[in-house]
């Protein structure tokens, strides 16, 4: 199974609170997990990512928290600003041939100022 | 800072007609890929290539699509004749080696009318 499943689909959040954001996997073989922010007509970009190896990565207000055994992994926004509206994707990278990542649906994300 | 480019960043297109998107890599990458999102919804993986050949490709990338570099820094795709359904954003990503984030442009909207 190729899939990263995610959720919630969407999240509306106070200024200054904290967004959590969840992503689940069954395949093993996936071995690099990285998240994407994407705003509007724009392209993903790297937030953070994680190695399985690795149970928590945090960079500033963005903190992943990675459960090896459960096959599961989440994105923490401490602190949310207006500004961190967009959508997040967490992905998952496999080596098949050509190392592709695999997206989840995404979650819109709205921090109400 | 190194980014993947891409032009055009909008491209309108006839049904049937053939449309050539075109990328620029980050120097030094080795993999190479297109992924593609239709409005609203996640990104999918289309085509990875290393080494001067696909090393895979999903079921979407049927033979109206090829891949090619042409050159030590351009990676185009062809969408040979397109369908209403070809219109959506197209990324180019790039990796430096594997288990590395990849890097994706800033997209080409593809709009088939």
């Amino acid at each position: 199974q190729q899939q990263v499943k995610q959720s919630p689909q969407s999240l509306i959040v106070q200024k200054g609170g904290i967004s959590i954001i969840n992503c689940a996997y069954e395949n093993t073989a996936f071995d690099y997990f990285p998240w994407y922010q994407q705003f509007p007509g724009k392209g993903p970009a790297l937030l953070i990512a994680i190695r399985p190896d690795v149970s928590e990565k945090k960079e500033g207000r963005f903190t992943i928290s990675f459960n090896k055994s459960a096959k599961q992994f989440s994105l923490h926004i401490m602190d949310s600003q207006p500004g961190d509206s967009a959508t997040y994707f967490c992905a998952a990278s496999i080596n098949t041939g050509g190392f592709k990542t695999i997206f989840g649906a995404g979650t819109r994300l709205f921090v109400k100022a | 800072e190194p980014e993947v480019t891409q032009t055009p960043s909008h491209q309108v297109t006839q049904m049937g007609q053939e449309v050539i998107l075109r990328c620029v890599p980050i120097s030094n990458h080795l993999y190479f890929y297109w992924y593609r999102q239709i409005l609203g919804q996640k990104v999918e993986f289309l085509v990875s290539f290393y080494n001067n050949e696909i090393s895979e490709k999903s079921e979407i990338f049927d033979d109206q699509f090829s891949v090619e570099r042409p050159d030590g820094s351009n990676f185009t795709l062809k969408i040979r004749s397109t369908k209403l359904e070809d219109s959506a954003m197209y990324f180019c990503a790039s990796r430096g080696g594997l288990s590395t984030e990849a890097f994706f442009g800033q997209g080409t909207r593809l709009t088939v009318v």
